[in-house]
């Protein structure tokens, strides 16, 4: 059975760099794509890229000047990394992995991570 | 404001049917798998339709998804009260080359 665990710090300030861990267990790390989602407080989802296991990567349009996904083959984990946060980015950060390696749509997801940014 | 569009409510008595739809355009729905995702209430996002209309082993065959063109729906027949949740339609984007959410319909069990 996959599961996602994720870690990261809870709290930022202003243009700090948010940083967060998604650890995988069970089944393959190759083939699939590794995302990262984020939902503001009482808001929907949003997605903010992927990566594969070559280190391939799509980013959300809105958020590709500012983010960069990062994988570590060798610990089957994957990471994300938030520039010049602000209190638009205080939401809960999810992980997930895709349903299959021919699909890039989410069917494994961790447990969330809130993450607020406040002064 | 997102590209794939939900009503951002539904409801429904015990029993009943409900259908909740998203609508996109060909670079996305028109051209690519519809999944959805119930959210309950504190919880992360699960898997309830893949691939437009199949379900994941252990969703219940009360929900079903069809698409047509560059809409897609989900039907939720037998309604009970543990569905009330939020509900997501997603779906690949060809041309953004991104992963594309609708935002979100919450569902009401009246």
């Amino acid at each position: 059975q996959v599961q996602l665990q994720q870690w990261g710090a809870g709290l930022l300030k202003p243009s700090e760099t948010l940083s967060l861990t998604c650890a995988v267990y069970g089944g393959s790390f190759r083939g699939y794509y590794w995302s990262w989602i984020r939902q503001p407080p009482g808001k929907g989802l949003e997605w903010i890229g992927e990566i594969n296991d070559s280190g391939s990567t799509n980013y959300s349009p809105s958020l590709k000047s500012r983010v960069t996904i990062s994988v570590d083959t060798s610990k089957n984990q994957f990471s994300l990394r938030l520039n010049s946060v602000t209190a638009a980015d205080t939401a809960i950060y999810y992980c997930a992995r895709s349903l299959t390696v021919v699909t890039h749509l989410l069917g494994y997801w961790g447990q969330g991570t809130p993450v607020t940014v406040s002064s | 404001q997102s590209v794939l569009t939900q009503p951002p409510s539904a409801s429904g008595t015990p029993g009943q049917r409900v259908t909740i739809s998203c609508s996109g355009s060909s670079s996305n729905i028109g051209d690519n798998y519809v999944y959805w995702y119930q959210q309950l209430p504190g919880t992360a996002p699960k898997l309830l339709i893949y691939r437009s209309n199949q379900r994941p082993s252990g969703v219940p065959d009360r929900f079903s998804g069809s698409k047509s063109g560059t809409s897609a729906s989900l039907a939720i027949s037998g309604l009970r009260s543990e569905d009330e949740a939020d509900y997501y339609c997603a779906a690949w984007d060809d041309s953004l080359s991104a992963v594309l959410f609708g935002g979100g319909t919450k569902l009401t069990v009246l």
